[in-house]
């Protein structure tokens, strides 16, 4: 199992561009989640899928940030207009049954810098 | 009442002594409390976790001590070893479908051999 991946690994964008990052998550998960990690706030939830359905969207910061999830194997993370305070490690996790019993996968993240 | 408090930020233990994290939470509707174990460059990985119903849950090294009535849960890593350095993460969620993990801010723990 090649686990929960993620593309691209790092991401440079200027202001005002707009960004979309992706996620593959572990064949058989029905849940899938987006986090955002900076030093400040630690790892924050952004949305939260269930069976391709978005389920809680609440730690979304903005209209700027849309999440899709057109099919179980398929997520994306998208900001437009990107600006400098959403330079993070965006991470997508995969789990089974919302990790209760057997945790999230995370992939490896997304390091997006906008400058 | 959705936060989880973590403290310390960081920690420095000398090789084979004992490095204790600790976890506070507020929702009492929270049922499951894992930890996860996070190396530079790469996503947070679970490590150990424990529901309400017990006090203490150990594996290895690794234990995670839990007090219902103070709402506060720790890790305790015995015999820490330089590969334990990593940054850690509490976590907290209620059992019920439909809701997410809220994470800890984190602590770094460093090991010094």
């Amino acid at each position: 199992d090649a686990g929960v991946i993620q593309s691209p690994r790092h991401e440079v964008t200027e202001m005002g561009q707009e960004v979309t990052l992706r996620c593959k998550p572990i064949s058989g998960h029905n849940s899938l989640f987006w986090y955002r990690q900076t030093m400040m706030r630690g790892l924050e939830l952004l949305i939260y899928f269930n069976n391709n359905v978005p389920i809680d969207d609440s730690g979304m910061p903005e209209d700027r940030f849309s999440a899709k999830m057109p099919n179980a194997s398929f997520s994306t993370l998208k900001i437009q207009p990107s600006e400098p305070r959403d330079s993070a490690v965006y991470f997508c996790a995969s789990s089974q049954d919302a990790g209760k019993a057997y945790g999230y996968t995370f992939g490896s993240g997304t390091r997006l810098t906008v400058v | 009442q959705q936060q989880v408090k973590q403290s310390p930020q960081s920690l420095i233990v000398q090789k084979g002594g004992i490095s204790i994290i600790n976890c506070a939470y507020e929702n009492t509707a929270f049922d499951y409390f894992p930890w996860y174990q996070q190396f530079p460059g790469k996503g947070p990985a679970l490590l150990i976790a424990i529901r309400p119903d017990v006090s203490e849950k150990k594996e290895g090294r690794f234990t995670i001590s839990f007090n219902k009535s103070a709402k506060q849960f720790s890790l305790h890593i015995m015999d820490s070893q330089p590969g334990d350095s990593a940054t850690y993460f509490c976590a907290a969620s209620r059992r019920q479908a439909g809701t997410a993990l809220i994470f800890g801010k984190g602590t770094t723990l460093s090991v010094s051999s």
